[in-house]
């Protein structure tokens, strides 16, 4: 079965620069979310979409923005990278209606040095 | 104070062991409650959800007590592969409710 699809698996940006992850939801889930999960910590929710509009926004820095795409695609766009951002960064995708669970990419880790 | 809170971990049981993990959630309006399982440097999966009227998955049982704001998962008979960490996660209320992750408990489970 298709899973959710996230690109790139891993990224190496240099402080300040700009970094673009890509999410591909499994087909037909409405509902995307992104994670943010560091050395050691749980995943903190950043920010998610319903049908191509933000829905909720939790601990994202102003520095990121994200959008939904007519394709249900999503991206995560980060500048003025800080080594803080050093992360793993999962998207997820429901349905709408499900009863919660949210599956899961394999994460892009992004290195900052 | 942490909207989801668990056992700090890690649990080092050997192999057959029974192991308990607790947590609690601070929002009363929370409807939904998972556990999740996340295995170093890969992302979580879904292990099972948790019922009001406590459920069980082979020799994993879930259990809720939404007047204490209280969840539990127990293990038996644990085996080599159990070992990863195990996210209590609870749902808000709403249809577009986020998943709120605890920082999750280690498991370690030793021959």
């Amino acid at each position: 079965a298709a899973g959710v699809i996230q690109s790139p698996r891993h990224l190496i940006k240099e402080k300040r620069e700009t970094a673009t992850l890509k999410c591909y939801p499994i087909p037909r889930h409405d509902t995307v979310y992104w994670y943010q999960q560091g050395p050691g910590q749980d995943p903190q929710f950043l920010i998610s979409f319903y049908e191509k509009m933000q829905s909720d926004k939790g601990s994202i820095p102003d520095r990121f923005s994200a959008q939904q795409f007519s394709d249900y695609h999503s991206e995560l766009n980060m500048s003025s990278l800080e080594l803080g951002d050093s992360a793993l960064y999962f998207c997820a995708s429901r349905s709408r209606g499900d009863t919660g669970e949210l599956f899961f990419g394999e994460g892009s880790r992004l290195t900052v040095l | 104070r942490k909207e989801v809170e668990q056992d700090p971990g890690p649990f080092n049981v050997p192999e057959g062991a029974t192991v308990a993990f607790n947590c609690t959630y601070s929002n009363s309006a929370s409807q939904s409650f998972f556990w999740y399982r996340q295995d170093c440097r890969k992302e979580p999966k879904l292990l099972m959800s948790v019922y009001s009227s406590g459920n069980e998955d082979g020799r994993f049982t879930a259990q809720l007590n939404r007047a204490s704001q209280y969840i539990s998962l127990l293990i038996r008979d644990s085996k080599l592969s159990d070992s990863a960490t195990y996210l209590c996660v609870v749902k808000g209320g709403g249809s577009q409710g986020n998943l709120i992750f605890g920082k999750g408990t280690k498991l370690s489970v030793k021959p």
